[in-house]
């Protein structure tokens, strides 16, 4: 079936550093969504990619959808301790119209 | 926005008893939600779809019968977990759509969550 990975699975960074997290799916993904989920709390939408190619931004913040739509990036630059959380990348399952598949996460730990 | 409301956020229940977890959509209508299922420090795993005036879809590997799964209303979706046991102890959250954006691709809100302890 659909599998979508993420790397890596954890990363500590001092606060000031950058954090990148990679999304690979075993298949072709329509769009791509990017979801934070801070300890204790409930995945929160950031944003969502549809075109090949696509990069966008939310102030520190950058975010890749691959030429083949088969994998995507987040970037986050000069992490700050509101960045603590796990990053997980989502698509859509193949022929489950509504539904979505989560890929494994990152999770994010800032020292300060 | 879409603003999903869930209860209860916590809930420790003996062996063998059933729980009830309810998942509202606040200010918009949801004719489908979804119920994830998360361990520690792992992946959501989407466990059944939840729709409005039918019968749920479940994943493969999930128990209908444990699970049961009622939509009863456009605002509001339950999830029973029947004769709970230890093992069924998580973090169980629900999710609904955006209704202001097309549905293939729209963003999903998710409830708070409820953390679920059988002791």
């Amino acid at each position: 079936g659909q599998q979508v990975m993420q790397i890596p699975q954890y990363q500590h960074v001092q606060e000031g550093e950058d954090f990148t997290t990679y999304c690979n799916s075993s298949t072709t993904l329509s769009n791509i969504q990017w979801y934070k989920q801070r300890p204790g709390g409930h995945p929160v939408f950031l944003i969502q990619l549809v075109k090949s190619g696509e990069v966008k931004k939310q102030k520190r913040l950058t975010f890749q959808f691959g030429e083949a739509k088969k994998n995507s990036s987040l970037h986050i630059t000069a992490t700050q301790t509101t960045d603590v959380g796990t990053y997980f990348c989502a698509g859509p399952v193949s022929g489950g119209y509504q539904k979505v598949t989560f890929g494994t996460g990152t999770k994010l730990q800032v020292i300060p | 926005g879409a603003v999903v409301s869930q209860h209860p956020s916590r809930v420790i229940c003996k062996s063998g008893t059933s729980v009830k977890i309810e998942c509202r959509s606040l200010d918009f209508q949801a004719t489908t939600m979804f119920w994830y299922r998360q361990f520690p420090k792992q992946s959501l795993m989407l466990m059944a779809t939840s729709n409005e005036g039918s019968k749920a879809t479940y994943e493969q590997g999930v128990e209908k019968d444990k699970f049961l799964i009622n939509h009863a209303s456009l605002t509001l979706s339950t999830l029973t977990v029947t004769s709970a046991h230890p093992e069924d102890s998580s973090f169980y959250i629900c999710s609904a759509r955006d209704p202001g954006t097309p549905i293939r691709g729209s963003p999903l809100h998710f409830g708070n969550g409820t953390r679920l302890t059988v002791t």
